[in-house]
This record gives structure tokens, sequence and C-alpha cells, in this order.
């Protein structure tokens, strides 16, 4: 059974399209992440919901709107796609809310966006 | 400034081998040290933690040791596997940052690569 998944695994779009990429976990869990690995492998968060509420929105472009229908979905959407977007975004989630690297993080497949 | 410098950058090695490597931080106040394994097309996956108090800690063939006076940690793969090869990650938790949470500083990671 996948724990964390992310649909879709690759995603080759124009600059200027909107886009989103949908993650889901099945632990369980009560907080979920948004992290950009760029083409340095450098990871960096974006976004941290706790039970459904915005608890980390670090420096990222109101470009990028997170949503959160449940505990256990929480969607990234991108308007007006950069050449700069391109890069492996990752969703992850941990048991609770005890503050980052308290608990154990675990990380989707991850998707490759594309922008040409 | 809060960094975490990781050597070298990339190793190859053979199969049966083993290898250490290395984790250097500047991260304060420190809270924990996280080693992550990716391998190529996945999301990380968390090794071990360690908390101030810890020295090592192990997890199968790896371990990891921490010196948290000289703010340095290693891991050591014992008797590698093809399957060990991937890129390891050094994560240190610090200073409290947006919503309570600790800041979480991530290295570059080492690309490691086992040969038969």
């Amino acid at each position: 059974d996948t724990a964390v998944s992310q649909t879709p695994k690759y995603l080759v779009t124009q600059m200027g399209n909107d886009k989103s990429i949908k993650c889901e976990q099945n632990l369980g869990h009560d907080t979920m992440y948004w992290y950009k690995q760029d083409s340095k492998k450098f990871l960096k968060i974006m976004f941290s919901y706790n039970n459904k509420e915005l608890i980390i929105n670090e420096t990222v472009p109101n470009r990028f709107s997170p949503k959160s229908p449940d505990k256990a979905h929480l969607n990234l959407h991108i308007n007006s796609l950069e050449l700069g977007d391109s890069a492996v975004y990752f969703c992850a989630s941990s048991q609770h809310n005890r503050g980052l690297g308290a608990d154990t993080q675990y990380f989707g497949p991850g998707t490759r966006l594309t922008v040409l | 400034k809060n960094q975490v410098e990781q050597s070298p950058q990339s190793l190859i090695i053979l199969e049966g081998k083993n290898c250490t490597l290395q984790c250097n931080y500047t991260v304060s106040p420190f809270s924990n040290l996280r080693w992550y394994k990716q391998d190529t097309g996945r999301g990380p996956v968390s090794l071990t933690i360690m908390t101030f108090s810890e020295n090592t800690k192990s997890n199968g063939r790896y371990t990891a040791t921490l010196d948290a006076d000289t703010k340095q940690s290693s891991l050591h793969i014992t008797a590698s596997q093809l399957s060990d090869s991937a890129s390891y990650i050094c994560v240190v938790s610090g200073p409290v940052g947006a919503g309570n949470n600790r800041k979480l500083i991530w290295g570059l990671g080492t690309s490691l690569a086992v040969n038969p």
C-alpha cells in the first residue's frame, strides 16, 4: 500500500499555464508538507498544513496555492507557470505537529514538473 | 548563518566495501540531526535521528555518529550493497521559526554509487 502518493509523476507544460499536483496520505497523519527540490538537489520546504490549517508558508510566490480539503489531502495549485518553477515537488506527511524535525516525515515519490 | 555541509559530494565504491559520509553543521540552537536516503526518482526516507545527547545510532548496516561539540556527524555504511546507491542527505533541526516550528536545514547530500 502506498503511504504518501502524488499525481501526476511527470508534468510537462507551457509557460503561463495553470496546473495542479495532488497528494494523498493514508497514514492517518495530522501534518502534511510540500517541498521543492531544484536541479542542485536542494530540498526546500514550501508549505505545511496541520489538520487542514496552514502552519508554515515559506517565502513562496503567491502563484503557488496549497489546498487541503481534509487532513489526508494536500494539493498544490500553481498559476501562471514560469521556467523557474521547473523542479521536482515532493509531498510529505508526519504524525503530529510537534514541530519540524520532531516527527519523522514520510515523503511521496515526487512530481517532476517541466515548464517549457 | 545556519548551514549544513556534506562531503564528499559524490563517492564511488565497490560492492562489499565500507564507506563513511560526513556532515558538518553550523546550526544553532540544535535540536536533532537526521540522515535520509534518497533513491533516484524517489522521495527521501529517514534512516536515523539523533538528539544532542546521542552519540551513535544504528539502522542495520547504517551507523550514524554525532559529535555535538564539534558539530559533526558521520554516516558509516558497512558491507555496501548495490541497493545502497543513492543520495544521502543530512538534515539538522534548528531554530524555531514560523508557526512555532523548528527550521529544518537540509544538506545537499552525498551521491553514492556502489559498483559490482
